[in-house]
């Protein structure tokens, strides 16, 4: 079955430099989720998107932002890198969640994040 | 605010021992509570859900978990570790009206030994 796919996969950036990480949901999913997990913690959400809104935001900083495209795959854009940037970013996709329920997030393998 | 604790950040077992990796949630609203394990280096794989329909949640893997509302429980067990169950296992959370994002455990590392 296909997954969520993220690229790139791993990624060296110096400080102040900018990235751009990509993210490729389930096909049918609509929604997208965006996960920061640091060295040894667990995964704290970003932000999330359904049908190219901004659904949800939780701990993002304003040097980050998101988008979902029209193809429902989404990238997070990450400005003035500073060294606690340094993460595992995961995306995560799933259906809409009606009201009253909830659909599971299937993880993307994740991007590696490294800036020296 | 809804939240998830996990006792133990370490647990190690014997091989073909019992597994148990306990979670206590905190949730004005009903919660959704779900496990993902995570292997070095990789993703978060769904592990199991509970979704308010059985308290018994059967998983892959062999793993199941039992919702206990008066306990605020959510543990985790198998009956019979393998090697191959060696990973970090998260706890997480969501609830109606929470926009559906999941609010995780600290985790806790599992290590199965001979």
């Amino acid at each position: 079955a296909a997954g969520v796919i993220q690229s790139p996969r791993h990624l060296i950036k110096e400080k102040r430099e900018t990235a751009t990480l990509k993210c490729y949901p389930i096909p049918r999913h609509d929604t997208v989720y965006w996960y920061q997990q640091g060295p040894g913690q667990d995964p704290q959400f970003l932000i999330s998107f359904y049908e190219k809104m901004q659904s949800d935001k939780g701990s993002i900083p304003d040097r980050f932002s998101a988008q979902q495209f029209s193809d429902y795959h989404s990238e997070l854009n990450m400005s003035s890198l500073e060294l606690g940037d340094s993460a595992l970013y995961f995306c995560a996709s799933s259906l809409f969640w009606l009201a009253g329920g909830s659909y599971e997030q299937y993880f993307g393998p994740g991007t590696r994040l490294t800036v020296t | 605010a809804q939240s998830v604790t996990q006792l133990g950040s370490h647990v190690s077992v014997s091989e073909g021992a019992l597994v148990l990796l306990r979670c206590n949630y905190s949730s004005s609203v009903p919660p959704y509570l779900f496990w993902y394990v995570q292997y070095p280096n990789q993703g978060l794989q769904l592990l199991l859900k509970y979704t308010s329909a059985a308290t018994l949640v059967k998983g892959i893997n062999g793993f199941e978990a039992e919702f206990k509302k008066s306990e605020t429980s959510f543990h985790l067990t198998k009956p019979s570790a393998h090697m191959s169950d060696a990973a970090e296992y998260f706890c997480a959370v969501t609830f109606t009206g929470g926009g559906n994002k999941l609010t995780f455990g600290t985790g806790t590392q599992l290590k199965v030994e001979l």
